[in-house]
């Protein structure tokens, strides 16, 4: 089983609107922590933002804050106010406690439109 | 100024011809990371080093091989490229293994190609 999922291949939106990239995750494990990282066409992974699963306030960095929703198991990101450099591919990833490596999602790719 | 560098950012082997790609840091992290990303799929753990404590994972080829001479430098060794080992490879770096908020420091990545 999967234990990231984006269920959105692309997602399209408008210079300065705010949009919403979908994760959801599975684990048994109390302790772990989510991440999202921002793939620019030059390839090169860039870290966004991280939430640990116990945190009681959602995680923000700037124009990027995480919707983390324990029950559900879900850890969306919002890039709010979206500009043409946030075009990319945009993968969440998973670390569970005990020296676990860090797994990621398939990725959404995220198009920005004048 | 860029933290991990990958060289080559593009490399063309031959099919069964040895390739090296190689990273170094200047993070002096202890931890780096080899990731195999294919088209449009996410990118897949092959191994890491936790200083020169080498980890493989359990799925990785063993057509695949790494070495680290010393902190800086990791090098990704594929002795026999075969077509389906075309990938970005991704090499990244931490300062600390196992908390759950490690945050990994990555390369530009190297586009390899197999002809």
């Amino acid at each position: 089983a999967q234990k990231i999922t984006q269920t959105q291949p692309g997602m399209f939106v408008q210079e300065k609107e705010a949009v919403t990239l979908d994760c959801t995750y599975d684990t048994s494990d109390q302790s772990y922590g989510l991440f999202w990282y921002k793939q620019p066409s030059s390839g090169e992974m860039i870290f966004l933002i991280y939430q640990g699963s116990y945190d009681e306030q959602n995680a923000t960095e700037g124009r990027y804050s995480l919707n983390f929703q324990k029950a559900r198991k879900s850890a969306n990101l919002v890039i709010s106010a979206s500009q043409l450099g946030d075009s990319a591919m945009y993968f969440c990833a998973m670390r569970e406690g005990g020296y676990s490596t860090l797994t990621f999602g398939k990725g959404t790719m995220l198009l920005v439109s004048p | 100024d860029a933290m991990v560098i990958q060289n080559p950012r593009y490399q063309v082997t031959q099919f069964g011809k040895p390739v090296t790609l190689s990273c170094s840091q200047t993070l002096n992290h202890n931890v780096m990371y080899w990731y195999q990303q294919k088209s449009s799929q996410a990118p897949k753990l092959l191994f890491h080093y936790y200083d020169k404590d080498f980890n493989n994972e359990a799925d990785t080829p063993d057509n695949f091989q790494s070495r680290r001479p010393n902190t800086s430098f990791c090098f990704l060794d594929i002795r026999s490229p075969g077509l389906g080992d075309a990938a970005m490879y991704l090499c990244a770096t931490s300062s600390i293994r196992g908390a759950t908020n490690e945050k990994l420091f990555f390369g530009s990545g190297t586009q390899l190609s197999v002809l």
